[in-house]
């Protein structure tokens, strides 16, 4: 059983198109985000959702918006894509206000703007 | 912010050498955890340390959170150790949010 799901794996598509990305986990989480890793494989926070409610927006360009429909899902849709979109999105959960935080990540999403 | 510094940047071994990656932090934290990135791009949960020992087969951890650092040992390390290793911690007054180290790139040889 997979606990963290992200579709699509692979996503391939020219400047200026609107794209989104899906993620689901099945841990029973209440808490969800989206990291982005860069080419130089720096990861970084972009959005966090605690119970269907944000709680972190990082400096994201708002061509970037989250939606979670559920404390299950959280979704990821972009506008207007450009060059510098071309990244590695993480999904990750984790519980909240417990002792032991641990978040777990997705398989990633590999984005390639042309 | 917190800052997360990890070293040595690269490591090259040979199949069977042991080796040790350090993570410092600048300011306390609630959550460390480690992670290896395999050559797949797949993020994989190491551990999970904001302080004390740990130890999985021939992976162990130690974080001293006091002085602000944490260890990785990796012994007699087999291909299958390379990719790359993360360090990230958070503190709860940022929202939960990892702020993750620039990682240690470790190759294995035969």
């Amino acid at each position: 059983d997979t606990a963290v799901s992200q579709t699509p794996k692979y996503l391939v598509t020219q400047m200026g198109n609107d794209k989104s990305i899906k993620c689901e986990q099945n841990l029973g989480h209440d808490t969800m985000y989206w990291y982005k890793q860069d080419s130089k494989k720096f990861l970084k926070i972009m959005f966090s959702y605690n119970n269907k409610e944000l709680i972190i927006n990082e400096t994201v360009p708002n061509r970037f918006s989250p939606k979670s429909p559920d404390k299950a899902h959280l979704n990821l849709h972009i506008n207007s894509l450009e060059l510098g979109d071309s990244a590695v999105y993480f999904c990750a959960s984790s519980a909240w206000d417990t002792t032991t935080d641990t978040q777990y990540f997705g398989p990633g999403t590999r984005l390639t703007v042309l | 912010g917190i800052q997360v510094e990890q070293s040595p940047p690269d490591l090259i071994l040979q199949e069977g050498a042991n080796s040790t990656l350090r993570c410092n932090f600048s300011d306390s934290v609630n959550n460390l955890q480690w992670f290896h990135q395999n050559p797949w791009g797949q993020l994989i949960n190491l551990f999970y340390i904001p302080s004390g020992t740990k130890q999985n087969g021939r992976l162990s951890a130690t974080t001293v959170a006091t002085e602000r650092y944490s260890l990785l040992y990796i012994s007699s390390s087999q291909t299958t150790d390379s990719g790359v290793y993360f360090c990230a911690v958070n503190r709860k007054t940022s929202g939960s949010r990892l702020t993750f180290g620039e990682g240690t790139q470790l190759t294995v040889n035969p």
